[in-house]
């Protein structure tokens, strides 16, 4: 199972919206609607922020929202807040009853 | 509070074992399937395995096929990972993960460090 693929990168400053890619096959992310996107701090435990592609878990920031279409998936980051400054993992269950993990995408609030 | 809390990384020479342990608090650890990522220094996570509530059944991912094994022991509401045969690949921060709804991961510990050398 290959990795989802995520750009390296994703800049932008307060304030701004910036969107991460989650690139995948109709075995994972094309296959259900389980896509998930992680927040991790340098040190830190990853923190869930999106599950089943857009819903939001209890008391996290309307700042974050998902959206997929096809294989890919999609995190988007409004206002963004110099504590947005993370790496993003998106990760989907696949039809072989396993779970892959997205490359990562480190955010820098400029 | 949910919490999991990992033990028992360590320095270990290729080749050789270790088990390491997750201690489940604040919820019913018997009711949920469970999973192990592990993430490599600078790289990215990576999905290891996973164990159904009641322990009859678990998954794998192809690089730890026949090496690695998961287990759980609801009673002591603790998740364990036998790692054998190890290598300096295996070099990783270990995290146990709960699943919850939406094939997803909901509670994540703190991890604990493996370092494969001689």
């Amino acid at each position: 199972q290959s990795a989802l693929t995520q750009p390296a990168s994703v800049s932008g400053s307060p304030g701004q919206t910036i969107t991460i890619s989650c690139t995948g096959t109709s075995s994972d992310v094309g296959a259900y609607n389980y896509v998930s996107w992680f927040q991790q701090y340098p040190g830190k435990a990853p923190k869930l922020i999106i599950f089943d592609v857009s819903n939001r878990p209890s008391g996290l920031s309307d700042r974050f929202s998902g959206s997929k279409s096809g294989n890919s998936a999609s995190l988007t980051i409004s206002g963004l807040q110099a504590e947005d400054e993370a790496d993003y993992y998106c990760s989907s269950y696949t039809t072989t009853f396993t779970y892959v993990f997205g490359t990562g995408t480190t955010v820098t609030v400029l | 509070q949910l919490q999991l809390v990992e033990s028992g990384g360590g320095v270990v020479q290729p080749g050789r074992s270790l088990r390491i342990s997750c201690a489940a608090s604040g919820f019913t650890f018997s009711r949920y399937a469970m999973h192990w990522v592990r993430q490599a220094p600078g790289k990215a996570l990576e999905w290891v395995a996973t164990i159904i509530y009641d322990g009859t059944n678990s998954l794998h991912t192809d690089s730890v096929k026949g090496r690695f094994s998961i287990s759980r022991d609801n009673s002591k509401n603790t998740l364990y990972l036998q790692m054998n045969s190890l290598t300096s690949n295996d070099t990783a921060v270990y995290y146990c993960a709960r699943e919850n709804v939406g094939a997803t991961f909901d509670c994540w510990g703190q991890g604990t460090l493996v370092s494969v050398s001689s």
